[in-house]
């Protein structure tokens, strides 16, 4: 399994863009890159996932580089009820017992 | 539309006493489903996961066990608890695209 790394905590204000870097340099051909978020005391809820390029949905969007070694979560303006952790999850798109939820980014979001 | 609930939300334990906890998953047959624990301010352990009725794979050897007596139905058991069992325990099922939607999880706390 491809290892993922993470910064442990980011802080931002309410309006601002952020972007959450994941580093997964030994990526497989047949890896995907999935993101979670999570509240406290709930369980973690799935945001987007992608091979490469560029996904978007009405969450977030996803840049993937061609190399396939990084990739970021990027929220457009964020407000206070965005403060979670975010997790980035790197594994082959054949069942998720593959994959594994590390630390993940603890974010901020400040008024 | 899929739902999945778990019970009961919080769950005080003495040491040694017996545990079981129920997941069950509605509005999709036959998913693919997912036991995690979560300690306090750490990422997800994953416990067990079920393909099918009868079909448990274990993850991490330990005294608890799973049980999958119905397609919708995931039970985690234990007989004898021990203090290192506290935690956040959460139950998912994993979607077309294997990405995994959770419940509202179970704290248990063992004293």
């Amino acid at each position: 399994l491809a290892k993922t790394t993470q910064p442990i905590s980011m802080d931002s204000y309410e309006g601002q863009e952020v972007n959450i870097t994941c580093s997964h340099n030994n990526i497989a051909t047949n890896d995907y890159i999935t993101w979670y978020q999570q509240f406290p005391s709930q369980g973690p809820r799935f945001i987007i996932q992608g091979y490469k390029t560029k996904v978007t949905n009405e969450v977030a969007s996803l840049f993937i580089p061609a190399d396939r070694k990084s990739s970021t979560l990027s929220l457009p303006r964020v407000s206070l009820s965005d403060t979670a952790v975010y997790y980035c999850l790197v594994g082959p798109n054949t069942g998720g017992f593959k994959t594994i939820f590390g630390a993940g980014t603890r974010l901020f979001v400040k008024a | 539309s899929q739902t999945i609930h778990q019970w009961p939300a919080t769950l005080v334990q003495p040491v040694g006493s017996p545990l079981s906890l129920e997941c069950t998953v509605e509005g999709t047959s036959n998913p693919n489903l997912y036991w995690y624990r979560q300690a306090a301010g750490r990422g997800l352990q994953l416990l067990f996961y079920s393909v099918g009725i009868g079909q448990i794979s274990s993850e991490v050897p330990q005294n608890l066990s799973a049980s999958r007596p119905q397609d919708r139905q995931f039970i985690l058991s234990s007989k004898k608890l021990l203090l290192s069992d506290s935690g956040f325990y959460l139950c998912a099922w994993e979607g077309e695209i294997y990405e995994q939607y959770f419940g509202p999880g179970t704290r248990l706390t063992v004293t």
